[in-house]
């Protein structure tokens, strides 16, 4: 069962667009992180959001968090190639003793051409 | 130090062989975590420690057998393993916390032939 649904799975565009990428669940979650992933490298954190309608802007990345926590979206202004990769967003469950879960998203395979 | 390094980069490894992966954070994280991931898929979690105790283990083979020395250290011991078993070994540490992500290594890239 795939907790995260993440869309679109590939995302092809020119440089200068706009794009976004959603994340939707049917469960909350105490925390949803986005992290970005080039071939052969670990994932690299891009931000955690917290508090439900929560908005983070980095540089031009856009975070949103939903009200209800149970979903979020990453917009990226003006894409440039260098922010080619696979997006992954993934959300954080505490339980008891085990800490900081994370349930992964599939990812979403993001192609930027000059 | 804000970093995860994991040993080695790449692991060529027969099905009869014996290997360990390592993993190594001096952050004071207190849960550590080991990935498993195919190209052009999310990381699967193997197996979780936290407080240097394993708390979770995601059903994987015994063929692969984690070891946490201290909290500092994380090992994954393979024996014989599999050729569907190459992927890339990603290991991660964290405070746990709604607020706190994850440090990710570079990953060992192993290939079973």
């Amino acid at each position: 069962t795939q907790l995260l649904e993440q869309s679109p799975q590939f995302l092809s565009i020119q440089e200068g667009e706009n794009l976004t990428v959603y994340c939707n669940s049917s469960s909350v979650f105490s925390s949803l992180q986005w992290y970005r992933q080039e071939p052969g490298e670990g994932p690299v954190l891009l931000v955690t959001v917290v508090t439900g309608g929560e908005v983070k802007k980095l540089k031009r990345l856009t975070f949103q968090f939903g009200d209800a926590r149970k979903d979020s979206s990453l917009h990226i202004t003006a894409a440039q190639p260098g922010d080619t990769g696979l997006y992954l967003c993934a959300g954080g469950a505490d339980r008891g003793s085990t800490l900081g879960r994370l349930y992964f998203g599939r990812g979403t395979q993001l192609t930027v051409w000059p | 130090d804000t970093e995860v390094t994991q040993t080695p980069k790449h692991l060529v490894m027969g099905m009869t062989n014996k290997k360990s992966l390592k993993c190594e954070q001096h952050m004071g994280h207190r849960a550590m975590y080991w990935y498993k991931q195919k190209a052009k898929k999310p990381p699967e979690l193997m197996f979780v420690y936290s407080y240097e105790k394993l708390s979770i283990n995601e059903s994987v083979p015994s063929r692969f057998s984690p070891e946490c020395p201290n909290s500092s250290l994380l090992n994954l011991h393979l024996h014989a393993l599999q050729p569907e078993d190459s992927a890339l070994y990603l290991c991660a540490s964290s405070n746990g916390g709604a607020g706190n992500g994850y440090t990710f290594g570079s990953g060992t890239r192993l290939t079973v032939v």
